[in-house]
C-alpha cells in the first residue's frame, strides 16, 4: 500500500523566516499534491506536480517535485501569519485513482 | 465554493440510528472519494468510485454502506455507529485527466453518541 510520510508534523516559525516541509512516499508516483487546510475548514487545493523536476510557485509558497527520489517539498519564503494552517500533501500511485494523504504539517507563524 | 457540496454539515446521531451522508459535484469529474478525518489519525481513504464502481474499499467496517448512483452523487449510509466514529466525514472528487487533482466538499462533522 502506498504509504506518505511529511515531516514535521509540527512547525512554529517567526514571520520572515523560512523553512521547508518534506513529503515522502513509499511507490512510484508522478502525481503529488499539496492542499491546505485551515481550522474547521475543508481543503483547498494549493498545487498540482505531475512530471519529475516540477516546480511552481504561489506567492511565498514554492512546491517541487523529485519522483527518482520520491520527495516533494514545501518550501516556504519570509512567512507571514497568514500562512498559518495544516498543509497536506498526497499522491496518486501510478495508474491508479486513489489519492493517499500524509498526517499533514501545523504551521504557526508567529509575530 | 469548490463544486462539491455535502450534506448535511452537521450530523448527531445515536448509536441504534440509520443516516445518510450525501455528496453531489457538478465539475463533470469521473472519481468521487468519501474520507474520515479525525483528531487521532491523518486523513483516511475510505472508499473510492471510478466510473461509477468501487475499486477501493480500504477495510472500512461494514457499518459504513456507500452508494454512488451516477458519476455527480455519492452516498455514505450509516447504521449501528460507535462513538469512535465521530469524525469529519470528506468528500472529494477528480478526473482523471487534467492533473486528477481532488476537489472537497465542506464536510459532514459526525458526532455518534
Amino acid at each position: 500500500e502506498l504509504k506518505v510520510e511529511q515531516n514535521p508534523l509540527f512547525l512554529s516559525m517567526q514571520e520572515g523566516k523560512n523553512y521547508t516541509i518534506y513529503c515522502n512516499y513509499s511507490t512510484t508516483s508522478d502525481r503529488l499534491y499539496w492542499y491546505r487546510q485551515d481550522p474547521g475548514k475543508s481543503l483547498e487545493s494549493l498545487f498540482v506536480l505531475l512530471s519529475n523536476g516540477a516546480v511552481k510557485q504561489e506567492g511565498r509558497l514554492m512546491a517541487s517535485l523529485d519522483t527518482k527520489a520520491r520527495l516533494s517539498t514545501l518550501h516556504i519564503t519570509a512567512a507571514v501569519h497568514d500562512l498559518s494552517a495544516t498543509y497536506f500533501c498526497a499522491v496518486k500511485e501510478y495508474n491508479n485513482n486513489d489519492m493517499r494523504f500524509g498526517a499533514g504539517t501545523r504551521l504557526t507563524v508567529k509575530p | 465554493e469548490t463544486g462539491v457540496t455535502q450534506t448535511p454539515r452537521h450530523l448527531v446521531m445515536g448509536m441504534t440510528n440509520k443516516k445518510s451522508l450525501k455528496c453531489e459535484q457538478h465539475l463533470g469529474h469521473n472519481a468521487m472519494y468519501w474520507y474520515k478525518q479525525s483528531a487521532k489519525k491523518p486523513l483516511e481513504l475510505m472508499f473510492v468510485y471510478n466510473f461509477k464502481e468501487q475499486t477501493e474499499n480500504n477495510s472500512v467496517p461494514s457499518r459504513f454502506s456507500p452508494e454512488c448512483p451516477n458519476s455527480s452523487h455519492l452516498f455514505l449510509h450509516l447504521h449501528t455507529l460507535q462513538p469512535e466514529d465521530s469524525a469529519l466525514y470528506l468528500c472529494a472528487s477528480s478526473a482523471t485527466e487534467q492533473g486528477g487533482e481532488a476537489f472537497f466538499g465542506q464536510g459532514t462533522r459526525l458526532t455518534v453518541v
